[in-house]
């Protein structure tokens, strides 16, 4: 089955609320993960990675939260934007890999004024 | 991070024709990575472009159907062959920095007829 998978294809929050985007791993293996803000007509766009041996990290406004016991990851948006209207889309790096990605469907997120 | 550039940023084609994708980074990278991102669907890595040897390629993709070049540590080339409307997609090139981290170029979307 798909090692990476998100819950919510789609999520709409109001302008200023908080905004929590979830994806499920299978692989407990996974050492590295990345979040990428995807907009429309354009390439993704780095937003904030964390590693396995962490369990949380935090950016400008984001935080990716990591739970290895369920293989769950989180991103957090603190006070949503409209200009964070966009595809989010998880990915994950089997440790021994070599560099390869495997990405989640993606979740849209809608931020209405 | 890299600068990332890809020619051209879009394209319609006849089927049974071939495009060539290219990508110009403008910084030296060892690892170029190239990815299909089929509509409304997620990422899809095609193969990993190593420069001086050949690509290599994952399951589900062949080089005579994607052959890839890599002549130096600053360019890559994508091309898209005997195509049909299957191959309509957006077609991504990213690059892997230091920490492991990929950035992706605004990718090339492709419309076959």
């Amino acid at each position: 089955g798909e090692s990476v998978g998100l819950h919510l294809p789609t999520l709409s929050v109001q302008e200023g609320d908080n905004s929590i985007i979830n994806c499920a791993y299978s692989n407990s293996a996974s050492d590295y993960f990345i979040w990428y803000k995807q907009e429309s007509g354009k390439g993704p766009q780095f937003i904030i990675d964390i590693r396995s041996n962490m369990d949380k990290r935090q950016g400008q406004r984001v935080t990716v939260l990591l739970n290895k016991t369920v293989k769950h990851l989180s991103l957090q948006i603190a006070a949503t934007q409209p200009g964070d209207s966009a595809v989010y889309f998880c990915a994950e790096r089997l440790q021994g890999s070599n560099y390869k990605l495997t990405f989640g469907k993606g979740t849209l997120l809608t931020v209405n004024p | 991070s890299a600068v990332i550039s890809q020619k051209p940023s879009r394209d319609i084609c006849q089927r049974g024709t071939s495009l060539t994708i290219q990508c110009q980074v403008d910084s030296q990278v060892t690892m170029m990575f190239w990815y299909r991102q089929q509509p409304g669907q997620s990422l899809t890595l095609i193969a990993t472009a190593n420069q001086g040897s050949e690509a290599t390629y994952e399951s589900g993709f062949v080089i005579d159907k994607f052959p890839i070049s890599r002549p130096n540590l600053t360019f890559s080339t994508l091309t898209v062959s005997n195509m049909s409307p299957e191959d309509s997609s957006i077609y991504l090139c990213s690059v892997e920095e230091a920490q492991n981290t990929q950035y992706f170029g605004p990718g090339t979307r492709l419309t076959v007829l």
